[in-house]
Formats: structure tokens, sequence, C-alpha cells
């Protein structure tokens, strides 16, 4: 019972550098979401996807990048990491549709730190 | 972005008591969620709600979905040391796309013995 497994748990990246966040989950859901989480502030929906093949954009898209080959896999990229986007970063996924949501289940995060 | 208000901020209660929090929109919602997140890990579904009015028991949690649809409370009886932690509302609203979720800024439960 893997549920939502991100890689990695911690990183520590130079201004400009790139990298790849990844996120399986092993529940067959449709729905997959990437959030960011910054003290006061809640979670935030960076970029979302309804299907493999699907990708779009959520409430704080700007400097990243997602992508969706495979159902059960949502990759989130910087191309230029900036300290803004020190954070602590969760992926989750559910079935369901427009109206009702099921088994909406969160990884345990990935704590990023650009310096 | 569309916030939810979640109060308290933080509470500090000792162990037995009751707790009670509660998260309010301006906008209506279709389904409510409860969360609790402990330090350094992903947070945890704790209660989920899909009908106005309806009111559901996880335990010692108890959560209502509000009959306007625009709020919702968790309430926790005799409270014990585990459960401190951050505990979040979210909800869902009517998007026709997605079943994006739309949280509050969470409550932080400290428990003293």
């Amino acid at each position: 019972n893997a549920g939502v497994t991100q890689t990695p748990k911690f990183r520590v990246l130079k201004t400009g550098q790139s990298m790849t966040l990844l996120c399986a989950q092993d529940m067959n859901h449709e729905y997959m979401y990437w959030y960011r989480q910054d003290p006061g502030m809640g979670l935030r929906l960076i970029h979302y996807s309804v299907g493999e093949g699907t990708t779009a954009k959520g409430e704080v898209p700007d400097g990243y990048n997602v992508s969706r080959l495979k159902k059960q896999n949502f990759l989130l990229g910087l191309e230029s990491a900036a300290p803004s986007q020190t954070s602590v970063y969760f992926c989750a996924s559910s079935y369901g549709d427009h109206r009702v949501v099921y088994g909406y289940t969160f990884g345990s995060g990935t704590r990023l730190t650009v310096v | 972005g569309q916030q939810l208000n979640q109060s308290p901020q933080s509470m500090f209660i000792q162990e037995g008591e009751d707790v009670s929090m509660n998260c309010t929109s301006s906008s209506i919602f279709n389904t409510w969620l409860w969360y609790k997140q402990d330090p350094g890990e992903g947070p945890v579904l704790l209660i989920a709600l899909y009908k106005a009015g309806e009111l559901t028991s996880n335990g010692r949690l108890t959560a209502q979905f509000g009959i306007t649809r625009k709020d919702s409370f968790l309430n926790i009886s005799a409270s014990i040391p585990s459960d401190v932690g951050i505990y979040f509302c979210a909800g869902q609203l009517n998007t026709g796309t997605a079943s994006k979720l739309t949280f509050g800024t969470g409550t932080r439960l400290q428990v003293t013995l």
C-alpha cells in the first residue's frame, strides 16, 4: 500500500539550476496534482492533470512545468530555480469528477531549498 | 485565488479537553475535507463530507457540512497528545474540469498534559 510516493525527499539547488520532482501513485487514480506549501499560505495548486497526457495550470504555475506521460506518474520540473521556489512540494492524486472528489491522497513531500 | 478562512489559527489545550475549529468561504462547495498534517509529513485525510447538513464521525472526530454549503466545522473530543498537529480544511468547488481543492491556512493544535 504505497499510495503516493515522492522523490526526492530533500534537495538543495543553486539559483539557476534545474531539477525534476517525481510523483508516483499506485491507486489507478485519474487525477494528479502538484501543490506547494509555504508558512502561513496553506497549500497552493501549481499544476494538475485530469488524465494521462493532459496537464493544466493551477493557481501558481509560473516557473514550473509538468508532464504526465504515464497514468501513474506526474513530474514537476523547475527549469531555472529561484530562491522564491524554496518550499515544500506535495503531490496528490484522486478520482471522481468535477462535481465530487474521492480518495484525495497526498505524498509525504519534497523539501526544496534554493540558495 | 480563492482562500478559505480557517479559525482559530492556533490552539493550546489540556489533554482531555474538547476542540472545535471551523472554515468559512464566500463560495459554495460540493465537498468538504478535513486533513491532519504531522511535522515532515503530508496531509492525511480525516473526514470527507459530500452533502449539505451531513454530520460524519471518525472515532473522536466529528465534522459537519454547513447547510449553506459555505462552511464546515471539525470537533475533536477528549483530546490526547497524539492529536497535536496542523488541521486543514479543504473544499471542492464545482469547477467543471477537475477535482481541484481550495485549502484553509490551517489550525495548529498543541496539547499539554
